[in-house]
C-alpha cells in the first residue's frame, strides 16, 4: 500500500467548478506538499504546509495532522488549471518526499 | 540563473551506452534531489546532495547509477550501460536547505534508451 494516497485519480469539471483533490498519509509527517505539472512540463510547489490552512489565489490547501489528511481546493476553475496535481510528504528530518500518483484534472471550457 | 535549469531536456540512446544528465540549480540553493518519474511508476526519489558530500543516496535502483555535485553548484547524474527500464523523466530540485523548506523543481530529462 503506498503511504501516500490521492483521490480522485481522474477528475474532469466544467469551467467555473469548485474542486476538490484529496490526499491520505500513512506516517508521520513534517511537511505535506502540493505540486503541480502540466503536460510535457516540469514540476511546479503550489504549497508546503504542516497545519492549518494556506491560499494562494483560487488555490486552497487544508492539512488535518490528526486525521492524516490533506484537501486541494480550486475555485472557480479554468481550463488552464488542467493538470496533474501530485500530493507529497516528507517525514521528521527527511528531505525525502514520498509522493502519491497524481491526479489528473481536466477542466473543459 | 532564475529556475532550476536541466539539460538535456530529451536524450535519446542506445541501450548499452553511457548518459549523463546535468543539473544547474538555483544559485544559493545548498540543498539538491534527483527523482525518476517512470510512465505508470510516480515520481521516486534517488538522491540527495547537501552541498557537494550526498548523505542519501539510497534511491539510487542500482550501481549502474551514480551522481556528483561540485562546487555546491552543478549536479551530474550518470546512468552507465543504460537499459530500457531506465527510461523515465529524470527531474531535479534544489532548495535552501533540506528538511522541508519548499523545493524547486527544473523541467526534467526525458530520457529514451531504445
Amino acid at each position: 500500500k503506498n503511504e501516500v494516497e490521492q483521490s480522485p485519480q481522474n477528475l474532469t469539471a466544467q469551467e467555473g467548478e469548485f474542486i476538490t483533490i484529496n490526499c491520505s498519509y500513512s506516517v508521520g509527517i513534517s511537511a505535506l506538499h502540493w505540486l503541480q505539472q502540466h503536460p510535457g512540463g516540469g514540476i511546479v510547489s503550489l504549497f508546503m504546509l504542516s497545519s492549518g490552512k494556506k491560499k494562494h489565489g483560487r488555490l486552497i490547501a487544508t492539512i488535518n495532522i490528526q486525521e492524516k489528511h490533506s484537501s486541494l481546493h480550486i475555485t472557480a476553475s479554468h481550463p488552464r488549471d488542467s493538470a496533474v496535481y501530485i500530493c507529497a510528504v516528507s517525514a521528521g528530518s527527511n528531505y525525502k518526499l514520498t509522493f502519491g500518483k497524481g491526479t489528473l484534472l481536466t477542466v473543459n471550457p | 540563473g532564475a529556475g532550476v535549469s536541466q539539460s538535456p531536456s530529451n536524450k535519446v540512446t542506445e541501450k548499452g551506452k553511457d548518459v549523463e544528465l546535468r543539473c544547474d540549480p538555483i544559485s544559493g540553493h545548498t540543498a539538491l534531489y534527483w527523482y525518476r518519474q517512470s510512465l505508470g511508476q510516480g515520481l521516486e526519489f534517488l538522491i540527495y546532495f547537501q552541498g557537494n558530500s550526498a548523505p542519501d543516496k539510497s534511491g539510487l535502483p542500482s550501481d549502474r547509477f551514480s551522481a556528483e555535485r561540485t562546487g555546491g553548484s552543478v549536479s551530474t547524474l550518470t546512468i552507465q550501460r543504460t537499459q530500457q527500464e531506465d527510461s523515465a523523466v529524470y527531474l531535479c530540485a534544489s532548495s535552501f536547505s533540506p528538511a522541508n523548506t519548499e523545493a524547486f523543481f527544473g523541467q526534467g530529462t526525458r530520457l529514451t534508451v531504445v
